[in-house]
């Protein structure tokens, strides 16, 4: 168990509808970073939030947004959903580099299968 | 744009035999270099990560990987692989503290008995 939780681990919905992912980050991790895993992109980092503000963005779509809370809790909104967004979702933490600038591991949370029909 | 190749989509190995799965990374600057392993269903799990120092790399389970800079090259070893050992394994790397992982394409490994 790494720590970090997503809700719901599956999701079927249809073209068009708009979800929402959650993300809780191990305790006291201050980043979180969202990654879209599918078999034609493999794992691609789509945006990345620290302390609450957006620290980074990859290759995210316009047509999806996320944030993180007070509570260090973190929300991926995927809106007009298409085919090609079905995809396993994962979210990961990570603490503050450490003194020497050396990253931390990124613990992964065991992902949200969304299938969108 | 930096990138991750991990040679070979599969390999499949017998129980006991050796495990070698590669990674090369496009960067002259050497960046941190991750093996993440994902079993079915499940989200990645660390093996093992190379930051500064030595550049053998002993990890979870049994795996190593060496640092190459001349080669660019992080490979993946396990001296005797398991049935357990079958999975997805992912190499990874950042070149920056705090920022996100670029990610190889994956190799899955099987184990035959």
């Amino acid at each position: 168990d790494s720590g970090v939780t997503q809700t719901p681990k599956h999701l079927i919905t249809a073209t068009g509808q708009r979800v929402t992912l959650r993300c809780s980050p191990r305790s006291g991790d201050l980043s979180v970073y969202w990654y879209q895993q599918s078999l034609d992109q493999g794992l691609q980092f789509l945006i990345q939030y620290y302390n609450g503000e957006e620290r980074a963005k990859g290759n995210i779509l316009e047509r999806f947004s996320a944030q993180q809370f007070p509570d260090l809790h973190s929300e991926l909104n995927l809106s007009s959903l298409e085919l090609g967004d079905s995809a396993l979702y994962f979210c990961a933490s990570s603490d503050k580099a450490t003194l020497a600038g050396v990253p931390n591991e990124q613990f992964f949370g065991p992902g949200t299968r969304l299938t969108v029909l | 744009a930096q990138s991750v190749t991990q040679l070979g989509s599969h390999v499949s190995v017998s129980e006991g035999a050796l495990v070698l799965l590669r990674c090369n990374y496009s960067s002259s600057v050497p960046p941190y270099l991750f093996w993440y392993v994902q079993y079915p269903n499940q989200g990645l799990q660390l093996l093992l990560k190379y930051t500064t120092g030595a550049t053998l790399v002993k990890g979870i389970n049994g795996f190593e990987a060496e640092f190459k800079k001349s080669e660019t090259s992080f490979h993946l070893t396990k001296p005797s692989a398991h049935m357990s050992d079958a999975a997805e394994y992912f190499c990874a790397v950042s070149y920056q503290a705090g920022t996100a992982l670029i990610f190889g394409k994956g190799t899955t490994l099987s184990v035959s008995s």
